[in-house]
């Protein structure tokens, strides 16, 4: 079975700072990874996924990510935040040929001014 | 285009009642899913279901029963409440059976008092 571990519950940074929040995963099967972000009071969107080709996966939105196989990583970098980018940021990984998408349990990042 | 709707929003049951949440999404997604979210434990599937007339479990689906007998409609219902019970539900539908994208419906508040 797949699992998730989202280092950090809680990152704090203030505005126009780089941020990176830690993701590793456990399979033993190739996995397709995503992060998904929460705002409040609110249900969960897709922020990117890495389903294969480049290991660099980028957003919208500024966020990238990278799989790193080696290490069984996939962090979310930013390299300048906004106030708006205060949310709950979900950590998701889903083994090639399965139907369970398994969550880690969430970093909570907090953008100061 | 509503996306995945839930009904109730928020609920309060005493312990030892039944219910039923409601999700319906209008997207004619194969797959969809519950998950119920609890602080410091991100979101944890409880059933899940590729198609009409299929369903299987998820990581915790002890005291949780779901049926699919159409597309659109995913319902899970709540056997005899306890306080553990007491989480935020959130319903998830993909395309395809290997739910690459999942959208998620805004969340069912639940408290079992």
């Amino acid at each position: 079975a797949q699992s998730v571990t989202q280092l950090d519950s809680q990152v704090p940074v203030f505005e126009e700072a780089p941020v990176e929040l830690r993701c590793n995963y456990s399979s033993s099967v190739s996995v397709y990874l995503f992060w998904y972000v929460q705002y409040p009071n609110q249900g969960l969107q897709l922020l990117l996924k890495y389903l294969s080709g480049s290991t660099l996966v980028e957003s919208i939105n500024g966020f990238e990510a990278e799989f790193n196989k080696s290490q069984t990583s996939f962090h979310l970098r930013k390299p300048s935040v906004h106030i708006s980018d205060t949310a709950e940021y979900f950590c998701a990984v889903l083994n090639t040929g399965g139907f369970k998408t398994i969550f880690g349990a969430g970093t909570r990042l907090f953008v100061k001014a | 285009n509503a996306g995945v709707t839930q009904t109730p929003k928020f609920q309060v049951l005493k312990t030892g009642q039944s219910m039923t949440l409601q999700c319906a999404q209008d997207m004619n997604h194969e797959y969809m899913s519950w998950y119920r979210q609890d602080p410091g434990m991100g979101l944890r599937l409880i059933h899940y279901s590729v198609g009409a007339g299929i369903t299987d479990q998820g990581e915790v689906p002890n005291g949780y029963n779901v049926s699919r007998s159409t597309t659109e409609d995913f319902p899970l219902r709540l056997l005899s409440a306890a306080p553990s019970r007491t989480s935020v539900y959130f319903c998830a539908s993909s395309y395809r059976q290997v739910n690459e994208k999942l959208f998620f419906g805004s969340g069912t508040q639940l408290s079992v008092l």
